[in-house]
């Protein structure tokens, strides 16, 4: 069965400083990789996903994510934070055959200024 | 383009009484989901529909909870009678297809059972 694990409940981080939020995977074949952030109250935007070629995918908002095959993560990164990154975000997995999209349990973003 | 649309945003009602929530999804989307998301996690499937065929509900209660998606188009999700614990925000999602195609969320309908 394919599942997400995003071991950080919260990541504290100062304006203008890189992010890091941690994602692994579990699926079986090859894995199609989602990240969505959540604003209070609203429901999940769309940031990015991989499919297949580079490693490295870029998104909205000055997100990226690498993905790294041998292991199975793929960790979502921005440059430089502001403070309006602050949100709840999820990654979520589905693999090839078209099976559900399973999320993870989310990460809090706290961008300080 | 309109995103998918839920109604009602918010529902407050008392423990044993039915509700329902209803999903628009956007335009040729012929994929349709809903999720079932507690406070402070993630969203967890409940039911998926290619058009109008149901093709994944093991995790729906259906004891309790029934879907629907007539004409392959709009679905309305029902709970009768509502438990306490099934207080939550419930989130359509539509997409083309699945595989590799991104799914796009609706703002949910948040549930609160007295």
């Amino acid at each position: 069965a394919q599942s997400v694990a995003q071991p950080e409940d919260q990541v504290n981080v100062a304006e203008g400083n890189p992010l890091t939020v941690k994602c692994t995977y579990s699926v079986s074949g090859n894995p199609y990789l989602f990240w969505y952030v959540q604003y209070p109250n609203r429901g999940l935007q769309f940031l990015l996903k991989y499919i297949t070629g580079d490693n490295l995918v870029k998104g909205s908002y000055g997100f990226e994510a690498e993905f790294n095959k041998s292991q199975t993560s793929f960790h979502l990164k921005k440059p430089s934070a502001l403070v309006s990154d602050s949100a709840l975000y999820f990654c979520a997995v589905r693999d090839q055959a078209g099976t559900a999209l399973i999320f993870g349990k989310g990460t809090t973003l706290s961008v300080s200024s | 383009e309109a995103g998918v649309v839920q109604s009602p945003r918010y529902k407050i009602i008392e423990k044993k009484q039915p509700v329902a929530f209803w999903c628009n999804p956007i335009s040729g989307h012929n994929t349709l989901y809903w999720y079932l998301q507690n406070l402070g996690q993630g969203p967890e499937l409940l039911i998926r529909y290619e058009n109008e065929e149901a093709v994944d509900d093991s995790q729906l209660p259906k004891d309790r909870f029934s879907a629907e998606r007539l004409k392959g188009v709009d679905s309305t999700l029902k709970i009768q009678p509502a438990e306490l614990g099934d207080s939550a925000v419930y989130l359509c999602a539509s997409s083309l297809g699945t595989g590799a195609g991104e799914l796009f969320f609706g703002e949910g309908s948040r549930l609160t059972v007295l």
